[in-house]
């Protein structure tokens, strides 16, 4: 079955370490999308990569990092910079050409601090 | 001013209500008007889409976009149960940097 996969789906961390957050897809899809969502602030944009090897900063991308270093994976990487880590991270990915009108998204990374 | 903005919630109505869902936003270059709905601990999903002004039915939701007024509305009729769920506008234009960009979100729960 095509779709996109995070893992973990629970994640716990201690202050002070970066933890990574697993996205992959087999839609074969160029772009692919991480999005924070907080209680009532919806999704709000971190990173986004159109293609291999290339990604921007969305909104919020402080405290964030990304790689793109194969079409199918987009790891997050959430550093002790990050002051408020605690929320529920969702991948997505869109097919070619424009305009991105469906997103598909994983199941989603609940971070926890402890 | 933010780019958009959604109702505030949540909205609890009961079974066979007719709900109605809005959204504003200020870019004028967004072309393409979606709806993703989401249940609890799940990733969204694409409810509809369209991308002129006027109205676009599927079953029980219509979807109603006003570029002039820069207004957007889900409607659903006849509600359900099975409907409860966060609601998420999103937006998006065919220029440079394209990427979607959602409202915050309401909240919907049907009573039976």
């Amino acid at each position: 079955d095509g779709g996109i996969t995070q893992s973990p789906k629970y994640l716990f961390r201690k202050e002070g370490q970066n933890v990574t957050l697993s996205c992959e897809q087999n839609l074969n899809h160029d772009a692919m999308y991480w999005y924070r969502q907080d209680p009532g602030q919806g999704l709000r944009l971190i990173y986004y990569s159109q293609i291999v090897n290339d990604f921007q900063k969305g909104d919020i991308a402080e405290g964030y990092s990304v790689s793109r270093e194969k079409k199918e994976s987009f790891p997050l990487t959430v550093t002790s910079a990050q002051k408020n880590p605690t929320a529920f991270y969702l991948c997505a990915s869109t097919a070619p050409g424009l305009p991105n009108t469906e997103a598909f998204f994983g199941q989603g990374t609940r971070l926890t601090v402890v | 001013q933010k780019e958009v903005e959604q109702d505030p919630g949540p909205l609890s109505v009961p079974e066979g209500a007719i709900v109605s869902l809005n959204c504003t936003y200020s870019n004028s270059a967004f072309q393409y008007f979606m709806w993703y709905r989401q249940y609890s601990r799940k990733g969204p999903e694409l409810l509809m889409y369209t991308y002129s002004s006027g109205n676009k039915e599927d079953g029980r939701f219509t979807a109603q976009v006003d570029k002039s007024s820069k207004y957007i509305s889900l409607f659903i009729r006849d509600s359900q149960p099975s409907d409860s769920a966060t609601y998420l506008c999103a937006w998006d234009h065919t220029g440079a940097n394209s990427k979607l960009t959602f409202g915050k979100g309401i909240t919907l729960s049907v009573r039976p």
